[in-house]
């Protein structure tokens, strides 16, 4: 069975930052990674998906990457804004069914 | 384009009571997805479904049944409502992704914007 772990739960930076958020997988063979954003009281919105062949994908400030040896991926986010403040979940995909962890918070401050 | 729709976005129910959530996407895509949310769990796979007329369990699929009668609706039943169900509901769809190498799974989600359930 597949278990996601998200750390750290919650992150709070000051306007500016660049920061990593991290994500963690059990199996590794997964057939892609993609990377949410949710913001409070809304629905998830995909930000990033890469697939198991791939190191890395990147979309503006953003910046994720994959490696499955080690059953681990990053969200990098380069200079923060308080707009990203929003709860991000990653998931792996199985064939079908994508698994996610509990997320992390962030807060950025202004 | 209207994406993924869920009906209704709130619900109060009382213990035992029947309801059905309606889950309707315009996007033409094969997967469908049940996911509820709690406070310190996360997103848990209830159902999901790969087409139209098949339903598969997921994480959670006690005291919940699922239908997928037409490619553009998934509903989520619950017979006999308990407290424990009282959750936000998730529905989401996808499709396949392939490339030049293969397949790669579920493609990138589309989710609803949830519906809130609560049983007294």
């Amino acid at each position: 069975k597949q278990e996601v772990t998200q750390i750290p739960a919650a992150l709070s930076v000051p306007e500016g930052e660049n920061l990593v958020l991290n994500c963690s997988f059990t199996d590794s063979a997964i057939y892609n990674l993609q990377w949410f954003r949710q913001d409070p009281g809304k629905g998830l919105t995909s930000l990033l998906l890469i697939q198991s062949s791939q190191r890395e994908q990147t979309s503006g400030r953003l910046n994720a990457s994959l490696d499955k040896s080690s059953g681990r991926s990053t969200l990098y986010i380069a200079a923060s804004q308080p707009g990203d403040s929003a709860t991000y979940l990653c998931s792996g995909a199985g064939s079908y069914q994508l698994t996610f962890g509990k997320g992390t918070k962030l807060s950025v401050i202004p | 384009n209207a994406g993924v729709t869920q009906t209704p976005k709130f619900r109060v129910l009382k213990t035992g009571q029947s309801m059905t959530l309606l889950c309707a996407q315009d996007m033409n895509h094969e997967y469908m997805y049940w996911y509820r949310q709690d406070p310190g769990m996360g997103l848990r796979l209830i159902h999901y479904s790969v087409g139209e007329g098949t339903t598969a369990k997921g994480e959670v699929p006690d005291g919940y049944n699922v239908s997928r009668l037409k490619k553009q609706n998934f509903l989520l039943g619950l017979e006999s409502a308990a407290p424990s169900q009282t959750s936000v509901y998730f529905c989401a769809s996808s499709y396949p992704l392939f490339s030049g190498q293969g397949f790669f799974g579920a493609n990138v989600l589309t989710f609803g914007a949830g519906s809130r359930l609560t049983v007294l």
